[in-house]
């Protein structure tokens, strides 16, 4: 049972390159989330989606967009990154959000130079 | 803003003492409250959750959680804690019906054997 995986688990960008996480998750959860996580800060929610075809801003959403084309992926894309997207992206889906129990992924750590 | 607060940033105990972490929120309405735990190299995982009902309420490896609804808190505790104990603890919060959930800062417990 895979849970949520995410690619890639390691990633260095220069500044103003693209790129695009996938998170996969085989639970048939309908909610899906991006978070960052930087050192004292906590997790910061970046988008989120209640279901397939619909996605939702959360708390930093600025240079990011995301995707969720089909029920099990959800995509976190980075059209130009900056040295300040630095940081480790956890993805994590919900069987519903009623609950607010989330399962996480690995996470991603990103670095741009 | 909705917000998470945690008071302690960084806990350093010896083995067997008592554990206590502060979480505050800020939301007014009908929240569901969590306390999440990473483990060094490792993803979140739920430690424990309340929804309604006993505000007391028991996870695992121990731990406890008491929700004051009145002081808008919701501390997790643990009589005796244990160096496999070490660990970063994030308490988090969602608000009402939204598929959000937002995380505080996070606490990082160092347990010396």
């Amino acid at each position: 049972n895979a849970g949520v995986t995410q690619t890639p688990k390691f990633r260095v960008l220069k500044t103003g390159q693209s790129m695009t996480l996938l998170c996969a998750q085989d639970m048939n959860h309908e909610y899906m989330y991006w978070y960052r996580q930087d050192p004292g800060m906590g997790l910061r929610l970046i988008h989120y989606s209640v279901g397939e075809g619909t996605t939702a801003k959360g708390e930093v959403p600025d240079g990011y967009n995301v995707s969720r084309l089909k029920k099990q992926n959800f995509l976190l894309g980075l059209e130009s990154a900056a040295p300040s997207q630095t940081s480790v992206y956890f993805c994590a889906s919900s069987p519903t959000g009623s609950t607010g129990e989330l399962f996480f992924g690995e996470g991603s750590r990103l670095t741009v130079l | 803003a909705q917000s998470v607060s945690q008071h302690n940033h960084h806990v350093i105990l010896s083995e067997a003492a008592s554990l206590e972490l502060g979480c505050n929120y800020s939301y007014g309405g009908t929240v569901n409250l969590f306390w999440y735990v990473q483990y060094p190299g490792q993803h979140l995982q739920l430690l424990l959750k309340y929804f309604s009902g006993d505000p007391l309420v028991k996870g695992i490896k121990g731990f406890e959680a008491e929700f004051i609804k009145s002081k808008f808190s919701f501390n997790l505790r643990k009589p005796s804690v244990q160096w496999s104990d070490t660990a970063e603890y994030f308490c988090a919060v969602k608000p009402g019906n939204t598929g959000k959930l937002i995380f505080g800062q996070g606490t990082t417990l160092q347990v010396k054997p």
